[in-house]
């Protein structure tokens, strides 16, 4: 069962414009909500987060939005680099559970020079 | 502090063979978690512990899936026979409780022929 979804495997964008990375989730008991990031031969990296009591984190130039209501988060990158060029994860927790975390399947972002 | 340590980094094993795999976590997370990376399915949770107990094994595959983490600093995840279906990068990530961040090591490819 994916609990967590990225419906994108693949988004390309020119450098200084703006990536936007979606991700869905089915499970209302999560609470918190990462992204990661991936490089090839690496494992993936915290890159940011947002707990269910907010709506938005910023962090530079990376900004995650949460719509509770519509199980929705997305992952803003403004503006994008080509070293941004990498796997993008969403993952998802329940903090008062058991302290798993659901990943989505990935999205390959490709930022053109 | 070092990070996640998983060794071997590449396996290339026949189909039948046992495959061992392991993790090292990072000094002072009571958290342990093994995940495995596919094309389709991006990353899977495969079984995750805390303070040594495993607490979901319900993404293990098939029996021919076992861990064990017989203390704190050191994991196991073992695949025995192996099969072609089973090849896929694996990636052990670390945690604590208060933090709701994992840390991945850098994974190990696994290749059955």
């Amino acid at each position: 069962d994916q609990q967590v979804k990225q419906n994108s495997p693949s988004l390309s964008v020119q450098e200084g414009r703006i990536s936007i990375l979606n991700c869905d989730y089915t499970n209302s008991m999560f609470d918190y909500f990462l992204w990661y990031k991936k490089y090839p031969a690496e494992g993936p990296t915290f890159l940011i987060s947002i707990s269910s009591i907010k709506d938005k984190n910023e962090d530079g130039r990376f900004t995650v939005f949460l719509n509770k209501s519509a199980k929705h988060l997305s992952l803003h990158i403004v503006p994008s680099q080509p070293g941004d060029s990498a796997v993008y994860f969403c993952a998802a927790s329940a903090v008062g559970g058991n302290n798993d975390m659901r990943f989505g399947a990935g999205t390959r972002l490709t930022v053109k020079p | 502090d070092a990070g996640v340590i998983q060794s071997p980094r590449h396996e290339v094993t026949e189909m039948g063979q046992e495959v061992t795999l392991r993790c090292k976590p990072i000094s002072g997370h009571n958290s342990l978690f093994w995940y495995r990376q596919t094309m389709m399915r991006g990353l899977e949770l495969l079984i995750y512990f805390n303070n040594n107990v495993p607490i979901d094994d319900s993404g293990m595959p098939e029996d021919r899936f076992s861990a064990k983490m017989p203390n704190a600093s050191f994991s196991t995840l073992k695949i025995q026979p192996s099969e072609p279906r089973d090849s896929a990068v694996y990636f052990c990530a670390s945690s604590t409780p208060n933090t709701g961040e994992l840390f991945f090591g850098e994974g190990s490819r696994l290749t059955v022929l």
